[in-house]
């Protein structure tokens, strides 16, 4: 079955205390990202990758690192969690960029809170 | 500023009512618009994608128009069911390797 796997779907974690979240896609798709979503805002791009070992800035990138060392995973880590990083998480995949139209999909999400 | 406008904020409707959906765009150039379903708390699930050349996409009791001219989509859903209800997110996408979101639609069906 074609998916999207996060991983944990929920974490809850203190300042400061590094944590990874995993992403991994089973479509060979070239380009994934991430996305935060917080009430009443629309979903924000952290990073995206275009493919293997190319990464670049989102919308809301500060506080975030990402890594492409394979095409299938696409971990976010928060090296400092602070409070504001308080958030539910997507990750998404696609067969080529947003401009090409092809269709993206999303994993389950991860709910993040930082106390 | 490339930005995506959606209305109404939430809407109730009883069981069987079809209902519409509006969404304005400012994005340019413009690539491609599609619509999401996203229920609570679950990732979004993608509904119909619709470049500037199509101004009409069936999927199941969902149809999306497109009108690229004044920059308006609406998702009109027919004969709603219980299951309808979450949230519906436009997102456009233009010449770069972003997608730009709305901030949804929140339908609720009521039997």
């Amino acid at each position: 079955e074609a998916q999207v796997t996060q991983n944990p779907r929920y974490l809850i974690t203190v300042t400061g205390k590094k944590l990874t979240v995993t992403c991994s896609q089973n479509m060979n798709h070239e380009y994934m990202s991430w996305y935060r979503q917080d009430p009443g805002l629309g979903l924000r791009q952290i990073y995206y990758s275009m493919n293997v070992e190319v990464t670049d800035k989102g919308d809301v990138p500060e506080g975030y690192k990402v890594s492409r060392k394979e095409k299938r995973n696409f971990p976010l880590i928060l090296e400092s969690p602070s409070p504001n990083q308080t958030s539910l998480y997507f990750c998404a995949s696609s067969l080529g960029s947003p401009g090409m139209g092809t269709e993206a999909f999303f994993g389950q999400g991860t709910r993040l809170t930082v106390v | 500023k490339n930005q995506v406008e959606q209305s109404p904020q939430s809407l109730i409707i009883l069981e069987g009512k079809n209902c519409t959906l509006q969404c304005n765009y400012t994005v340019s150039p413009f690539s491609n618009l599609r619509w999401y379903k996203q229920d609570t708390g679950r990732g979004p699930v993608s509904l119909t994608i619709m470049t500037f050349s199509e101004n009409t996409k069936s999927n199941g009791r969902y149809t999306a128009t497109l009108d690229a001219d004044t920059k308006q989509s609406s998702l009109h859903i027919t004969a709603s069911q219980l299951s309808d209800s979450a949230s519906y997110i436009c997102v456009v996408s233009g010449d770069t390797d972003k997608l730009i979101f709305g901030t949804g639609t929140r339908l609720q069906v009521f039997p």
